[in-house]
């Protein structure tokens, strides 16, 4: 069964150094990897999808994907305090009707 | 649009109590998902429909039920809330297998 694990479990920067986010995953097989960020009492928002390995970046989020060591990491370029919220990590497989298995998250906090 | 609504925002339940949770999208999604949140855990797929077709997850099969009547809504039911079902459930849809899922805001559903 697919574990996914994501650290640290809080983490605070001032506001404009890089933020980096770490999920390492169980299953190799795994097809598809995503970063959501919650804020407090809202839904999930989608950052960045990855597929293979590599980076992929979407405005200030990238993602770099390493299938052989099991990670997936995010980088958080110029982070505001905005950006303060808990970034959760996501893994699913094109064969297992896109089933998303979540880390516990990260919580992100940016100080001004 | 890619919204995804949720109703009720807020739901307070008594023990032994039905509670019925609503899910709607009009993106014309083929599958539609719940997942339920709680503090300090990872989100849990409950179950999903893909198309009219309901695929609940074995480990939570008996606690959840749920109907499709069409393509733009999802219902979630819980037959006797229990104090452990008090958690936030997030709806999420997705056009295909390996697409994004988009997610509502959630249900904020507290048991006493």
């Amino acid at each position: 069964q697919q574990k996914v694990q994501q650290s640290p479990e809080s983490l605070t920067v001032s506001e404009g150094a890089m933020a980096s986010l770490n999920c390492t995953f169980s299953d190799r097989s795994s097809d598809n990897f995503r970063w959501y960020r919650q804020h407090s009492g809202k839904g999930l928002e989608v950052l960045v999808s990855i597929f293979s390995d590599g980076e992929k970046e979407e405005g200030s989020f990238t993602a770099h994907l390493n299938r052989a060591s099991l990670h997936v990491f995010l980088h958080i370029r110029e982070p505001q305090p905005s950006d303060s919220a808990l970034y959760l990590c996501a893994v699913s497989m094109d064969s297992g009707y896109n089933k998303l298995t979540f880390g516990k998250g990260t919580v992100l906090l940016v100080s001004p | 649009d890619t919204t995804v609504k949720q109703n009720p925002r807020y739901k307070l339940a008594r023990v032994g109590k039905p509670v019925n949770l609503i899910c709607s999208q009009t993106m014309n999604h083929d599958t539609m998902y719940w997942y339920q949140k709680k503090p300090n855990q990872a989100p849990k797929l409950l179950l999903f429909y893909y198309d009219k077709i309901l695929n609940r997850e074995a480990d939570t099969f008996e606690k959840f039920q749920s109907s499709r009547p069409n393509n733009s809504f999802c219902s979630l039911y819980i037959g006797s809330a229990g104090l452990e079902y008090s958690a936030m459930y997030l709806c999420a849809s997705s056009p295909d297998w390996g697409i994004e899922q988009y997610f509502g805001p959630g249900t904020r559903l507290t048991v006493l």
